[in-house]
């Protein structure tokens, strides 16, 4: 089975500084990954998403991931912080002949102006 | 682009109501979900469908259950409804395989069992 773990529930952070989210996962087989951004009263957002080829990944808003197989993390980091990123953020991660999802409990990101 | 919608955003049910919660989607997806939504808990699954008539249970079925008569349409039915079932229900659609492969999900309904 596979399980997903996000590490912070909350992570406050000032205007302008960097962040990294945490996820990481459990799988005994070869996985998908993925994160999403939900804002308030909102349905989620891909962000961005991992399937094969570089393990450096690009998303919007200016977010990035990187793939670690060995340390089987999905960490989710962003240079430079705005207001309107205030929002939660899942992880979540899908084997790759399968067709279900296994989500994370989620990220509070919270910009401080 | 992609669109999943939801028959309703907000909606309050009495206790031992029947609920219907529609979903639809628009890009001939093969797979459909319905996730519930709780602070601290993430998404959970209640039930998928990988095909037209084809269920599957989630992780949290009991108290539920779902009908999937045309390719883009899923619904999800409270027999009767109880005050723990109040919760935001999200719906979601995804190809099975290929470079599009990911969860679309709809805008969410926030469902009150008073």
């Amino acid at each position: 089975a596979q399980s997903v773990t996000q590490l912070d529930s909350q992570v406050p952070v000032f205007e302008e500084a960097p962040v990294e989210l945490r996820c990481n996962y459990s799988s005994s087989v070869s996985v998908y990954l993925f994160w999403y951004v939900q804002y308030p009263n909102q349905g989620l957002q891909l962000l961005l998403k991992y399937l094969s080829g570089s393990t450096l990944v690009k998303g919007i808003n200016g977010f990035e991931a990187e793939f670690n197989k060995s340390q089987t993390s999905f960490h989710l980091r962003k240079p430079s912080v705005h207001i309107s990123d205030t929002a939660e953020y899942f992880c979540a991660v899908s084997r790759v002949a399968g067709n279900q999802f296994y989500f994370g409990t989620g990220t509070s990101l919270t910009v401080i102006p | 682009d992609v669109k999943v919608t939801q028959s309703s955003r907000y909606l309050v049910k009495r206790t031992g109501e029947k609920v219907f919660l529609e979903c639809v989607q628009d890009m001939d997806h093969e797979n459909m979900f319905w996730y519930r939504q709780d602070p601290g808990l993430g998404l959970r699954l209640i039930y998928f469908s990988y095909d037209v008539k084809m269920k599957e249970k989630g992780d949290i079925p009991e108290g539920y259950s779902v009908s999937r008569e045309k390719k883009e349409r899923f619904s999800l039915i409270l027999e009767s409804a109880s005050t723990n079932q109040t919760s935001m229900y999200l719906c979601a659609s995804s190809f099975s395989t290929g470079a599009n492969y990911e969860q679309y999900f709809g805008p969410g309904t926030r469902l009150t069992v008073t």
